[in-house]
C-alpha cells in the first residue's frame, strides 16, 4: 500500500532556530517527491521537487534533501522566521500520495 | 496574476441539493484536479484532466463529477451532496503532468453538507 509519513506531526521552535521535518515513503513506483507548504486557509504552495537522481534541492532558507535507497526525505529550515508558521505537506509520486502534514510553529 | 481561483469559497448546503464548485486557471494549463483533504488523511485527488475534453478518476471519485469543455475551467459537480463531502476542496492545475511541473494550488472551497 503506497503511504507517506511524515513526523513530527507538530513541532514548535524559537524564530531564528533550524528544523529538519522528516519523510518516510513506501509509494512504488516512485517518480518525484515535491514539499509543499501549506499556510492556515490557503492552498499549498511547492517549494521543492526531487526526482530519483536528485539528492538535496534548496529554496532561499528551505533545503529538501532525498534518500531514494532508504526513501526518506527531509525539510530543513534555516534561520526560522514567523512567515514559516505552517503546515508542510510531503507528496510522492507515481502515484500522488499526500503525506498528513507536519505543522510548524515558529514563536518570537 | 497567474492565478487559479476557486467558487465560492465557503458553502453551507444540504443533503441533496446539488451543488457546483468553479475552477478557472489563467495560466494555459493542460493539466487541472481536484482533491479534497480532511483531518488525518490528508489531501486526496477526487478527478484529474489531462487535457480539454480528457479526464480520469482520482483516489475517491464516488459523489463526483467534473468536466472539462475549456482549458482554463474545470467545475466539481456534486450532484446529490451527503455529509461524508463536508471537507475542504482544492483545485489545481499545471502545465502538464510531468514529473518536474509545478502544480498551483486555489485558495480552496470549505464545504459543510447538513
Amino acid at each position: 500500500k503506497n503511504q507517506v509519513e511524515q513526523s513530527p506531526q507538530s513541532l514548535i521552535i524559537l524564530e531564528g532556530k533550524n528544523c529538519t521535518l522528516q519523510c518516510n515513503y513506501t509509494v512504488s513506483p516512485f517518480s518525484n517527491l515535491r514539499w509543499y507548504k501549506q499556510d492556515t486557509g490557503r492552498g499549498p504552495v511547492s517549494l521543492t521537487i526531487m526526482t530519483f537522481s536528485e539528492n538535496t534541492k534548496s529554496n532561499g532558507r528551505y533545503t529538501a534533501t532525498l534518500d531514494a535507497d532508504t526513501k526518506q526525505s527531509s525539510l530543513h529550515i534555516t534561520a526560522s522566521q514567523l512567515s514559516d508558521s505552517a503546515s508542510y505537506i510531503c507528496v510522492v509520486a507515481g502515484k500522488s500520495t499526500f503525506g498528513d502534514g507536519t505543522t510548524l510553529t515558529v514563536k518570537p | 496574476e497567474a492565478q487559479v481561483t476557486q467558487n465560492p469559497r465557503y458553502l453551507i448546503t444540504v443533503t441533496g441539493k446539488k451543488l457546483t464548485v468553479t475552477c478557472s486557471q489563467n495560466m494555459n494549463h493542460e493539466y487541472m484536479s481536484w482533491y479534497r483533504q480532511d483531518p488525518g488523511l490528508g489531501l486526496r485527488q477526487i478527478y484529474y484532466s489531462m487535457n480539454v475534453e480528457v479526464t480520469d478518476k482520482g483516489d475517491v471519485p464516488e459523489g463526483y463529477k467534473v468536466s472539462r469543455k475549456e482549458k482554463r475551467n474545470f467545475p466539481l459537480i456534486l450532484e446529490s451532496p451527503s455529509p461524508n463531502q463536508t471537507s475542504l476542496y482544492f483545485c489545481a492545475s499545471s502545465l502538464y503532468a510531468g514529473v518536474r511541473e509545478t502544480q498551483y494550488f486555489g485558495p480552496g472551497t470549505r464545504l459543510l453538507v447538513l
